[in-house]
């Protein structure tokens, strides 16, 4: 079965500070990784999708990066409202299904 | 906005009850996908429809069920409610009938059971 695991659980970052987030996962034949942004009382909104390892996508402060084991979400000067829940699945070769992970909590602090 | 639609927003409701949650997908998606978000579970897939005919199914306990009707907006079925149901409920929904992993989704439905 497909794992997704994010860390850290939280992020407390004051405005500008760039920080890393992380999402491990284990998959059989991985046919896309996803990231998404979760605001409070909402439904998840889609950022990227990244399909093959050394694959980046880019939007505004955030930047995706795909490894063979893992990705990273990449926030660079980051501003209040980038303060959110970012969300990782993974979809595998056999699943018609998005596996998530927990998810990562970032607070930015003006 | 998504464009997909989730009513009711809130439910609150007693042990034992059962509920129905309605999702309109976005037009011209024939995939809904129901997913249930707990604090301690995360967003755990339940069931997928593509026009009309149930495509996945996941951790859907044998007490829910859901359904695709023609005009493609989906029901999802909750009966005899345990305490442990309480969650937010996100129905999604994207075109194709295996999912890209774009998918689409709503405010969510939140049901509380007391």
């Amino acid at each position: 079965e497909d794992q997704v695991t994010q860390s850290p659980e939280a992020l407390r970052l004051q405005e500008g500070e760039s920080s890393s987030l992380n999402c491990s996962y284990t998959v059989s034949g991985l046919r896309g990784l996803f990231w998404y942004r979760q605001d409070p009382g909402k439904g998840p909104e889609f950022l990227f999708t990244l399909y093959s390892a050394g694959e980046e996508k880019e939007k505004e402060r955030l930047k995706a990066t795909l490894t063979k084991k893992e990705s990273f979400l990449h926030i660079t000067a980051p501003k209040p409202e980038d303060s959110a829940t970012y969300l990782c699945a993974v979809l595998g070769s056999n699943d018609y299904k998005l596996s998530f992970g927990a998810g990562t909590t970032v607070t930015v602090r003006a | 906005d998504s464009g997909v639609t989730q009513t009711p927003k809130h439910l609150i409701t007693a042990t034992g009850q059962r509920v129905t949650l309605r999702c309109s997908p976005r037009s011209g998606d024939l995939s809904v996908y129901w997913y249930q978000q707990s604090l301690d579970q995360g967003l755990q897939f339940l069931i997928q429809y593509y026009n009309g005919e149930e495509r996945a199914k996941g951790n859907i306990l044998e007490r829910f069920s859901a359904q695709q009707f023609p005009d493609l907006h989906s029901e999802l079925n909750l009966s005899s409610l345990e305490l442990g149901d309480s969650a937010l409920y996100f129905c999604a929904s994207s075109i194709q009938d295996t999912s890209t992993g774009e998918l689409f989704f709503g405010e969510g439905s939140r049901l509380t059971v007391l």
